[in-house]
């Protein structure tokens, strides 16, 4: 059980395009999910929070209006990175927490999505 | 800000052997801790988690401590083999908004 899934697992893009990445939550629903960046030989920086129904709530210094976070369903949340140039190549990760377990603040993670920008 | 580190940032260990992992946290305020275990190019996975009001917890193979006195977290994996291979974050939950704080991470390296 907790199977967090993420769709892709790569993509090559051109500067300029955009890239919207899936993680969905396959065996559990979700009310938060989270999304991460990790650069290599690094911690996880956590981008945003993001609730269902709701907007997404933003680390400091991340810029919303170039990562668009929708998280229209319990299982589906998804991440579009605008106008998209080489210092956004990244791992991206998202996570999801387990609405069914009350109490509990486990995250589980999807395998990530590898964001190259040429 | 406070933050959750660790004290090695490499271990190296034979395989077979004990390994521990150490990680120190500042937030005497985090009442919920966690190991994940990160190989390369995966997202994390979930290994064990402990809360503050336990000092330690066993899984398969694993075991947890927490120490509130030092704030200080440590994972002890038994007979370490060569699929334990991988970069190890502990991971603490603080604030009313439950966001994980990382710790940077220790690659464990396992010796055939």
């Amino acid at each position: 059980g907790a199977v967090v899934s993420q769709h892709p697992s790569w993509v090559i893009c051109k500067s300029g395009t955009s890239v919207k990445i899936e993680c969905r939550s396959l065996d559990f629903q979700a009310t938060t999910m989270f999304w991460y960046r990790q650069f290599p030989k690094q911690s996880l920086m956590l981008m945003a929070t993001s609730n269902e129904g709701s907007k997404a709530t933003y680390e400091q210094g991340v810029e919303k209006d170039k990562f668009l976070i929708n998280h229209a369903s319990l299982t589906l949340s998804t991440l579009t990175v605008t106008s998209a140039h080489p210092e956004d190549s990244s791992f991206y990760i998202c996570s999801a927490r387990d609405r069914g377990l009350a109490g509990t603040d486990t995250q589980y993670f999807g395998p990530g999505t590898r964001l190259t920008v040429l | 800000g406070e933050s959750v580190g660790l004290h090695l940032p490499t271990l190296s260990v034979q395989e077979g052997d004990n390994s521990i992992i150490n990680c120190a946290y500042s937030n005497s305020a985090s009442d919920y801790f966690i190991w994940y275990k990160q190989e390369s190019g995966k997202g994390p996975q979930f290994i064990i988690d402990i809360r503050s009001n336990m000092d330690k917890r066993q899984g398969q193979r694993v075991t947890v401590l927490l120490n509130k006195t030092v704030k200080h977290l440590s994972l002890q994996i038994a007979a370490t083999q060569p699929g334990d291979s991988a970069v190890y974050f502990c991971a603490e939950n603080a604030g009313n908004n439950r966001k994980l704080i990382w710790g940077l991470g220790t690659s464990l390296a396992v010796n055939p």
